[in-house]
């Protein structure tokens, strides 16, 4: 089982709708969660952390998170042609950073 | 610099030669990661750095990897005896903590490392 589990995709989302991502995590004791934005050919970037259970909202951007469940979820309101990209879920423990493998997002005009 | 910073960007070596890959963290940065990414997978973690200990190397995938950080800044990663199966893109990102309250990681633009 891996660490972190999430689709691969590709979520195909017309453009103005919402995209939902979904990950799951294995390791009960992990602290910090993330969600990562990774363009073609480059390096990811953050774009939303949180650390205590419920929602936390960032301009489009909502995460969820629910430790009994393990699960960590992304919200994309008003998607946007230029939210085309995969997103990955991170999760730490004692500063070490786990990803999953990312789900490839594709927004149609 | 203003941002981590990666040498070299791509290297293309034949299978068998030792390989180094260095990083340049942001400055004031306590904590250095690396990683590698294969082309459709997420970043694979191979070892982190608090200062100039290893607090965590339970990534490196064998004996043939090293990696150093001597002054608590700049880190350099090591390959010998290089496989085919080394390559992929090697990231490095540096964090400000890296302790429990973690914040972000900062990635470099990563090296991308080929074996013929």
């Amino acid at each position: 089982q891996k660490e972190v589990e999430q689709n691969s995709g590709p979520l195909s989302v017309p453009e103005g709708a919402i995209a939902s991502l979904n990950c799951t995590y294995s390791d009960r004791v992990s602290q910090s969660f993330f969600w990562y934005r990774q363009y073609s050919g480059k390096s990811p970037e953050l774009i939303m952390s949180i650390y205590s259970n419920g929602d936390k909202e960032d301009g489009r951007f909502t995460a969820q998170l629910n430790k009994a469940s393990q699960y960590v979820s992304l919200l994309i309101r008003d998607s946007q042609p230029s939210d085309s990209a995969t997103y990955l879920c991170a999760v730490s423990r004692w500063g070490k950073f786990q990803f999953g493998a990312g789900t490839q997002v594709v927004v149609t005009p | 610099g203003a941002g981590v910073s990666q040498t070299p960007s791509n290297k293309v070596t034949e299978k068998g030669k030792y390989v180094e890959l260095r990083c340049d963290p942001i400055s004031g940065h306590t904590a250095l990661y690396w990683y590698r990414q294969s082309l459709g997978q997420g970043p694979e973690f191979l070892i982190y750095f608090q200062g100039t200990g290893a607090a965590d190397d339970s990534g490196l995938p064998n004996d043939r990897f090293f990696a150093v950080r001597p002054e608590g800044s700049v880190s350099t990663l090591k390959i010998q005896r290089t496989e085919r199966g080394d390559s992929a893109v090697y990231l490095c990102a540096s964090s400000q903590t890296g302790t429990v309250n973690t914040g972000e990681l900062f990635f470099g633009e990563g090296s991308r490392l080929t074996v013929l």
